[in-house]
């Protein structure tokens, strides 16, 4: 029973414009978001996260948003750039299942120059 | 510089055969995650570790098996039982009540 879905396996966008990037999950119980960058052959890098005690979190390009009631989190990358290009993954945890990451199954966005 | 490192990069295994992933970290970190990664999916815990000489089973533990001895190591060992080993695989550690895991760069794993 996958808990984190992310229905958009692609995502094209063009530079300079903005990339967004959605996340549902199932688990109430989840109280910490983050969102990953994976390289093909690489391991992933923390990107940004946010609790559930907040709706924003903001991180230069990177903003992240959590609707708590819709259980919905989406990462707004703007403006892209072509380093952007990489596959993102989001995640979920709580602190009473140890920090375990739940994990979506990833978007590859692709920037055009 | 701190950091987990994954050996080896690359491993290939003969069906019928158990091999071991090297994962170390000199973050000082309490607990260590073993994740694999297929085509097309998210990653999937396999075992994780809260603290030394203690380990708990992830979402898809048959056919591995770890130890944790040293609070910096946390190998993976791919037994013969696993049906389908070709994967590439992640581990990862993390610190007190900071959710952020950091990740090492992954072993890719193809059984021939």
């Amino acid at each position: 029973d996958q808990q984190v879905k992310q229905n958009s396996p692609s995502l094209s966008v063009q530079e300079g414009r903005i990339s967004i990037l959605n996340c549902d999950y199932t688990n109430s119980m989840f109280d910490y978001f983050l969102w990953y960058k994976k390289y093909p052959a690489e391991g992933p890098t923390f990107l940004i996260s946010i609790s559930s005690i907040k709706d924003k979190n903001e991180d230069g390009r990177f903003t992240v948003f959590l609707n708590k009631s819709a259980k919905h989190l989406s990462l707004h990358i703007v403006p892209s750039q072509p380093g952007d290009s990489a596959v993102y993954f989001c995640a979920a945890t709580s602190r009473s299942n140890d920090y375990k990451l739940s994990f979506g199954a990833g978007t590859t966005v692709t920037v055009r120059a | 510089d701190g950091g987990i490192t994954q050996s080896p990069k690359y491993l290939f295994r003969k069906e019928g055969q158990n091999v071991t992933l090297s994962c170390e970290q000199n973050l000082n970190h309490d607990a260590m995650y073993w994740y694999r990664q297929d085509p097309g999916q998210g990653l999937r815990l396999i075992y994780y570790s809260q603290i030394v000489n203690d380990f708990q089973k992830g979402d898809i533990a048959e056919g591995y098996s770890v130890s944790r001895e040293k609070k910096e190591s946390f190998p993976l060992t791919v037994t013969s039982a696993q049906k389908n080993p070709t994967a590439f695989y992640l581990c990862a550690s993390r610190q007190g009540a900071i959710a952020e895991a950091f990740f090492g760069q992954g072993t890719r794993l193809t059984v021939v």
